[in-house]
């Protein structure tokens, strides 16, 4: 079992529709949570991330974690073609001497199509 | 200004061919990182460093070879290039105890 489970999609919406990304994690230890954005042909940019539960808002972007469920959502509200990209989801990983990593789900394809 | 760079961006080479893939960040980090992203889109870590001290390496082949001559370059040399080794590398770096990680453009990898 992957330690996070994405769904790749592809996921095709309609310019101005409400997205919602998932995934889904096996180890409730572990505190913070990321989604990143991937253009086509590009590295991986930093979008949000949140740590522990709760929802955290940036502009049309929310993310949510419960911990209960292992579960981490993103919404993107009024989606506008130049979202269309891979959505990484990732949490951290504790390593020896305080050190961290990241953990990738496998990525969700979206295309926002005008 | 490039916060990451790698070079070089494309690669072809023939199987068992010997390659390098170099890394340069200009953010003042001192966590460098090399991952392997596979056709899925699957992103995977491969190794970290932390002031050119390895401390992460993922069960990599021993044929994958990371160096770090100061904190601000991270290389990556491969020998006996496979078929299986086709993939698109990044490296990322970071400010140690920060979460964040900023990636590179990636290098393409075809081994034919």
């Amino acid at each position: 079992q992957k330690e996070v489970e994405q769904d790749p999609g592809p996921l095709s919406v309609p310019e101005g529709a409400i997205v919602s990304l998932n995934c889904t994690y096996s180890n409730s230890a572990f505190q913070y949570f990321m989604w990143y954005r991937q253009y086509s042909r590009k590295g991986p940019e930093l979008l949000m991330y949140t740590y522990s539960s709760g929802n955290k808002e940036d502009g049309r972007f929310t993310a949510q974690v419960d911990k209960s469920s292992k579960y981490i959502s993103l919404f993107i509200r009024d989606s506008q073609p130049s979202d269309s990209a891979t959505y990484l989801c990732a949490r951290d990983a504790f390593f020896s001497g305080g050190y961290n990593k990241l953990i990738f789900g496998a990525g969700t394809r979206l295309a926002v199509h005008p | 200004d490039t916060a990451v760079s790698q070079t070089p961006k494309y690669l072809v080479t023939q199987m068992g061919n010997d390659k390098s893939i170099k890394c340069e960040q200009n953010l003042g980090h001192d966590t460098m990182y090399w991952y392997k992203q596979d056709s899925k889109k699957f992103l995977k870590i491969m190794f970290s460093y932390n002031n050119k001290e390895l401390i992460i390496n993922e069960t990599v082949p021993n044929r994958f070879s990371p160096k770090s001559p100061d904190k601000a370059h991270l290389n990556l040399h491969i020998n006996s290039l496979e078929l299986g080794d086709s993939a698109v590398y990044f490296c990322a770096s970071s400010q140690e105890g920060i979460y964040e990680q900023f990636f590179g453009p990636g290098t393409r990898l075809t081994v034919l």
